[in-house]
């Protein structure tokens, strides 16, 4: 099993570009989540997937899309890029919901200039 | 909402020695669970450990196990026989019982290992 992975693992982008970060698990995880991590802040929810054709905005979704195209695959899509949106960005997923671990992807890491 | 605080920033220890990050949070649930993820340099979040709030024994993993105070809402991670591959930043998570049962992080504390 791969587990989580995330493409690309690593993006420049010019300030108003758009990009599509792209998470796929192969576990059969019902649920999926996007986090971005700044530094002295942890990780924060941008946005989550309970189940196959649901998405919920978390604490940080301004900015973003999520598109959960099937059981695996959860995108995230940043439309208009700005500096602040520089991150690293982590997917995870879950296999149910009471209290299960959930298990990360490598991360992205966005360099928005 | 539930919030996690990490109180130390960074903490130093020395190789085979023992070491305890603390962690509390804030939650008016009685049921919830907390983690441990463990972040080395490569960037990879690894659970550590996990605590079910509804069972009173402390869990533990091999070296690593917890003192989990339900009344004083705190979560501190003990690290026994620390070795130099346990150099990382270490993430405290509340997740409680609601829709989704998001993960709320602390912000983490580095640890560093002397050998």
């Amino acid at each position: 099993n791969a587990g989580v992975t995330q493409t690309p693992k690593f993006q420049v982008l010019k300030t108003g570009q758009s990009m599509t970060l792209q998470c796929a698990q192969d576990m059969n995880h019902n649920s999926m989540y996007w986090y971005r991590q700044d530094p002295g802040m942890g990780l924060r929810l941008i946005y989550y997937s309970a189940s196959e054709g649901t998405t919920d905005k978390g604490e940080v979704p301004n900015g973003y899309n999520v598109s959960r195209l099937n059981k695996r695959e959860f995108s995230l899509r940043l439309e208009s890029a700005a500096p602040s949106q520089t991150s690293v960005y982590f997917c995870a997923s879950r296999r149910g919901w009471r209290g299960e671990t959930q298990y990360f992807g490598p991360g992205t890491r966005l360099l928005v200039l | 909402a539930q919030t996690v605080t990490q109180s130390q920033p960074e903490m130093s220890v020395q190789e085979a020695e023992t070491v305890t990050l603390s962690c509390t949070y804030d939650t008016s649930e009685s049921d919830y669970y907390l983690f441990w993820y463990k972040q080395p340099p490569s960037r990879q979040m690894i659970l550590v450990i996990r605590q079910e709030a509804y069972k009173q024994q402390n869990a533990t993993e091999n070296r690593f196990s917890v003192n989990f105070q339900k009344a004083a809402k705190s979560f501190s991670l003990k690290i026994s026989d620390s070795q130099l591959g346990d150099a990382a930043m270490y993430f405290c998570a509340y997740s409680n019982m609601e829709y989704g049962n998001k993960l709320v992080f602390g912000a983490g504390t580095i640890l560093r290992v002397k050998s």
